[in-house]
């Protein structure tokens, strides 16, 4: 089955306490990205790859790091996270550009940050 | 960079009306539009799409229409049903980036039978 998947789905942790979630799709997508929803914001670009090794900021990078070591995989990483960083934060692939095709969303990972 | 405006932000319609979501954009560049259905709990996924070179599609109970003079878009559903309820979000590629998608704030749309 063609899908995307993030781990953890819900985390909780404390200021400071770097952590890592991962992505992953199986469609040979090129295109990958993170997004974080807020609500009344909408959904807000963090990152995006278009390919291995090729990663670039969205309009809200701060705080975050990614790596796309492998088409398949692009993990979020958050060095220090702070509680202005607590989101619901969605993985998405595309087979192009996220302006080009329809994007294939993970089921999300909500993050509380205390 | 793009700034995409929607409104409105709730909307409430009876089964079997129609429903209009309406979205502005700022940038003359941009060239794609897509429109993701989000329904509660569930990740976004894609309802329908338009590109600048069209100013109409439909695709069944839903239609997108694009004016790129007045650089909105709208998305329109008709005969709404209750599995319509959810929040639907609008996007704009930025300065025709295919790289990078601008999203609306997201309309909750509420269909009461």
């Amino acid at each position: 089955e063609a899908q995307v998947t993030q781990n953890p789905r819900y985390l909780i942790t404390v200021t400071g306490k770097k952590l890592t979630v991962t992505c992953s799709q199986n469609m040979n997508h090129e295109y990958m990205s993170w997004y974080r929803q807020d609500p009344g914001l909408g959904l807000r670009q963090i990152y995006y790859s278009m390919n291995v090794e090729v990663t670039d900021k969205g309009d809200v990078p701060e705080g975050y790091k990614v790596s796309r070591k492998e088409k398949r995989n692009f993990p979020l990483i958050l060095e220090s996270p702070s509680p202005n960083q607590t989101s619901l934060y969605f993985c998405a692939s595309s087979s192009t550009g996220a302006g080009t095709y329809e994007q294939y969303f993970g089921p999300g990972t909500r993050l509380t940050v205390t | 960079g793009e700034n995409v405006e929607q409104h409105p932000s709730t909307l409430s319609v009876q089964e079997g009306d129609s429903a209009v979501i309406k979205c502005t954009y700022s940038d003359s560049a941009s060239n794609y539009f897509p429109w993701y259905k989000q329904e509660l709990g569930k990740r976004p996924q894609l309802i329908i799409d338009i590109r600048s070179n069209v100013g109409e599609k439909k695709d069944q109970r839903i239609a997108v229409t694009l004016n790129k003079t007045a650089k909105h878009f709208s998305l329109h559903i008709t005969e709404t049903q209750p599995e319509d309820s959810a929040v639907y979000f609008c996007a704009a590629t930025d300065r025709g980036d295919g790289n990078k998608l601008v999203f609306g704030a997201g309309t909750i749309l509420r269909v009461k039978s």
